[in-house]
């Protein structure tokens, strides 16, 4: 099985500043041009919602503060500008080979 | 709108048996892949299983893998997931997820509220 480590597990950011949060997959997700990496947003409470597939699509709705990057095996999900409704948990899921896992999540918060 | 909607959560002996719903509206149900993931209370999400859009294909997490099955029914437009020898770790919430129209290697891009199954004696 392929195996998705975020860091940090958790991280508290001052409002307006950048924030990054890495993925990293135990095996090459990249087949032809398309990386198998989506990311999501987990508020309290709430489903999960998709903030990037294909490791830097920004789903429709999501601010542009939102971006994803890296290939093959290294991730990067960045904010610039954190705003106060972006507190949540953020998970990076593989969809490439089943069973189709996800990191164990990356807890942000205001600092 | 895109909807996907979980029903048949509920309390259940180990051992037991339950079966899960899930009602897709506002897209077209029979062009994509369909995935169950669960969330321990206070965990993190656990991908459970993915059937493709034809409902040919399925793979399964090892955790549950010769208990639970995935099934749909395109004609109703309803996905479901059969659970059998339940384990107090199957305790969750159980989230019925679209994903994006194609291959069954695709992203989700659709959530449910989610099922509260709870397996206890």
């Amino acid at each position: 099985d392929i195996v998705m480590t975020q860091s940090p597990d958790s991280l508290a950011v001052s409002l307006g500043e950048r924030v990054t949060i890495n993925c990293k997959s135990s095996q090459n997700i990249l087949y032809e041009t398309e990386n198998h990496l989506a990311w999501y947003q987990q508020k309290p409470g709430q489903p999960p919602k998709v903030v990037i597939t294909w490791a830097s699509t920004r789903e429709s709705g999501v601010p542009d503060r939102f971006s994803g990057s890296g290939s093959g095996t290294d991730f990067t999900l960045t904010i610039d500008s954190l705003q106060a409704e972006d507190v949540a948990v953020y998970y990076c899921q593989q969809y490439f080979y089943a069973p189709f896992t996800f990191g164990q999540g990356t807890r942000l918060e205001i600092k | 709108e895109v909807q996907v909607v979980e029903s048949g959560g509920g309390l259940i002996q180990p051992g037991g048996s339950l079966r899960l719903s899930c009602a897709g509206s506002g897209f077209s149900f029979s062009s994509c892949g369909m995935s169950w993931v669960r969330q321990a209370p206070g965990k993190g999400l656990e991908w459970v299983a993915v059937i493709s859009s034809g409902g040919t294909t399925a793979y399964y997490a090892d955790s549950v893998k010769g208990r639970f099955t995935i099934s749909r029914d395109n004609s109703k437009n309803t996905l479901y997931l059969q659970m059998n020898s339940l384990r107090v770790e199957d305790t969750a919430v159980y989230f019925c997820a679209k994903a994006q129209p194609g291959a069954i290697a695709a992203p989700i891009d659709s959530w449910g509220q989610g099922a509260l199954v709870t397996v206890s004696s």
